[in-house]
């Protein structure tokens, strides 16, 4: 089955500073891979997506993610942290042998400080 | 609405009762999933439908575990006999997947407790 993982339980990064979230894949066949945001208090929030196309995909709130599929990665970078990016994050693919249903990865609880 | 409903918001039972919760996708869209979230789970699969094909039910932990979506729309997810491990935030989602990289709309859960 189709998977993602994400490494880290929590990142901590100082405002300012630029911030990774990591997320692997593992799938067969070409991957399609998702970033969501779950904001306190707020529902999960579409970040961005790879279909196909430039390796770097761009998205909301000034957000980005390098596919690499040699390291079989699509982390989530963001080159100046905000306060307001503290927040639970999570990486997604889609399993097309099962339908195209999405699977989740666990999360990563990012927190910026001033 | 414009966006995905779910009812109740919060709902606290007993063990061993019966619960249902509600998800009104937005509408027009095609697929509709459930999940659950728990406090270090992330968020756990339970069923997903699409169209008129047969419910993906794989991810459903139990038979006490079930869903319907009627006439293509409203959804709900039926706990049976309650345990306090059903505890979580379940969460309804639906997209408009008419093609390959539809993006999801989540509601804002459900919190069921199970005393």
């Amino acid at each position: 089955a189709q998977s993602v993982a994400q490494p880290e339980d929590q990142v901590n990064v100082a405002e300012g500073n630029p911030l990774t979230v990591k997320c692997t894949y593992s799938v067969s066949g070409n991957p399609y891979l998702f970033w969501y945001v779950q904001y306190p208090n707020r529902g999960l929030q579409f970040l961005l997506k790879y279909i196909t196309g430039d390796n770097l995909v761009k998205g909301s709130y000034g957000f980005e993610a390098e596919f690499n599929k040699s390291q079989t990665s699509f982390h989530l970078k963001k080159p100046s942290a905000l306060v307001s990016d503290s927040a639970l994050y999570f990486c997604a693919v889609r399993d097309w042998n099962q339908g195209g249903k999405l699977i989740f990865g666990q999360g990563t609880e990012l927190s910026v400080k001033p | 609405g414009a966006g995905v409903s779910q009812s109740p918001s919060n709902k606290v039972t007993e063990k061993g009762k019966d619960v249902e919760l509600r998800c009104d996708p937005i509408s027009g869209h095609t697929a509709l999933y459930w999940y659950r979230q728990s406090l270090g789970q992330g968020l756990e699969f339970l069923i997903y439908f699409q169209g008129n094909s047969a419910p993906d039910k794989s991810g459903l932990p139990s038979d006490r575990f079930s869903a319907e979506r009627t006439g293509g729309s409203v959804s709900t997810l039926t706990i049976q006999r309650t345990q306090q491990e059903d505890s979580a935030v379940y969460l309804c989602a639906s997209s408009f997947q008419k093609g390959t990289n539809e993006k999801l709309f989540f509601g804002s859960g459900t919190q069921l407790s199970v005393l």
